[in-house]
């Protein structure tokens, strides 16, 4: 089936400083990639559609210049959290969309960032 | 009002229990609708897809009313392995879009 992955699984650092996520679709090409936030016994929280070779769209109170989305290639999208801050301590989950068709997404295993 | 709200329980139940699940959605244009399963401090993961005419998977039973945009999962003879958080999921527009998370019902299977 289809697979996608993430990394780091887990980061800790201190406040001020950047964190990028990486997330590869491994087994299949991904035109759009989604990425996510969920912060603990809430719901997952869309933060921006990640579309290969073109900027991506934000939903509605996601600052674009904090969370910055690189799609470069079909199997891989950037998340990159600059300065950040406790409050930005979250899991966050990528999902990728077969670009052979369907609908159907399929998540990476999260990312468990600990802002200090 | 929510986009997609659940009742977030949880909901303790002993092993061989029949347990079901609700969830309304606001944008009544919808489209496609999915109850995904999450276990704790995992990914979600896709369990069914739920259709109009309701459909069933061995235990599980989703249903879709449109008119009331309420869905249901039911879920027969629990299992301890059935403990976990199931989110309703509506995509809004179709197509390939994004999804909308309900933020969960918890389910504690206990022997």
């Amino acid at each position: 089936g289809a697979v996608v992955s993430q990394h780091p699984s887990w980061v800790i650092c201190k406040s001020g400083t950047s964190v990028k996520i990486e997330c590869r679709s491994l087994d299949f090409q991904a035109t759009t990639m989604f990425w996510y936030r969920q912060f603990p016994k809430q719901s997952l929280m869309l933060m921006a559609t990640s579309n290969e070779g073109s900027k991506a769209t934000y939903e509605q109170g996601v600052e674009k210049d904090k969370f910055l989305i690189n799609h470069a290639s079909l199997t891989l999208s950037t998340l990159t959290v600059t300065s950040a801050h406790p409050e930005d301590s979250s899991f966050y989950i990528c999902s990728a969309r077969d670009a052979g068709g369907g609908e159907t997404q399929y998540f990476g295993p999260g990312t468990r960032l600990l802002v200090l | 009002r929510k986009e997609v709200e659940q009742d977030p329980g949880p909901f303790n139940v002993p092993e061989g229990a029949t347990v079901a699940f609700n969830c309304t959605y606001s944008n009544s244009a919808s489209q496609s609708f999915f109850w995904y399963r999450q276990d704790c401090r995992k990914e979600p993961k896709l369990l069914m897809s739920v259709y109009s005419s309701g459909n069933e998977d061995g235990r599980f039973t989703a249903q879709l009313n449109r008119a009331s945009q309420y869905i249901s999962l039911l879920i027969r003879d629990s299992k301890l392995s059935d403990s976990a958080t199931y989110l309703c999921v509506v995509n809004p527009s179709g197509g390939y879009n994004k999804l909308i998370f309900g933020a969960g019902t918890r389910l504690a299977v206990h022997p």
